[in-house]
């Protein structure tokens, strides 16, 4: 059972133009959510995260989005770069559920010149 | 600052050999994490633990066993790889303290059974 989704396995984007990356989740008990970015042969790195209690959290050129009502949150990043082709994980929590964190199944960025 | 230690990085194993993954913290976090990864796929919690001592089944268990006698360390064990296995390896940690609900991974173990 498929608690967080991203439906977009790939995503290409120009350098300078915005990314924007989609996550759908079902479980309503979840109420905190974060992305990460993962390079080829690197473990995933925390890049942004949002409690329920908020629509929005911007950090730099990323911002991230979260409608509770439609149970959707999305990642801005603006304005795109080469650096930042690589793959992008939506998780969520139930914070008192012992951290245990579901993982979407990804999407690829890649941003080209 | 090493974080989030895995050892090995790569490893090929044969139907029904048995192996260890070491992961080990330094950050003195209280949960620890495996992950398992396969292509296309997000990440799959194997087995986690909230502290030495404890740990619990996650959603993908079987195949694996797990121990956590220190804080730092929480290896995971393979006993008679099959194929289905064949995956790519993830080791996290984060703290208990409210408010730090981050989790930070290693680099990850690629593991083929042949």
């Amino acid at each position: 059972d498929q608690q967080v989704k991203q439906n977009s396995p790939s995503l290409s984007v120009q350098e300078g133009r915005i990314s924007i990356l989609n996550c759908d989740y079902t479980n309503s008990m979840f109420d905190y959510f974060l992305w990460y970015k993962k390079y080829p042969a690197e473990g995933p790195t925390f890049l942004i995260s949002i409690s329920s209690i908020k629509d929005k959290n911007e950090d730099g050129r990323f911002t991230v989005f979260l409608n509770k009502s439609a149970k959707h949150l999305s990642l801005h990043i603006v304005p795109s770069q080469p650096g930042d082709s690589a793959v992008y994980f939506c998780a969520a929590l139930v914070t008192d559920s012992w951290g245990k964190f579901q993982f979407g199944a990804g999407t690829q960025v890649v941003v080209t010149p | 600052n090493a974080g989030v230690t895995q050892t090995p990085k790569f490893r090929i194993l044969k139907i029904g050999q048995s192996m260890t993954l070491q992961c080990a913290q330094d950050m003195n976090h209280n949960y620890m994490y495996w992950y398992r990864q396969d292509p296309g796929m997000g990440l799959k919690l194997i087995y986690y633990s909230v502290g030495a001592g404890i740990t619990d089944k996650g959603e993908v268990p079987n195949g694996y066993n797990v121990s956590r006698s220190t804080t730092e360390d929480f290896p995971l064990r393979l006993e008679l790889a099959a194929p289905s296995q064949t995956s790519v390896y993830f080791c996290a940690s984060s703290s208990s303290e409210a408010g730090n609900t981050e989790a930070f991974f290693g680099q990850g173990t690629r593991l083929t059974v042949v």
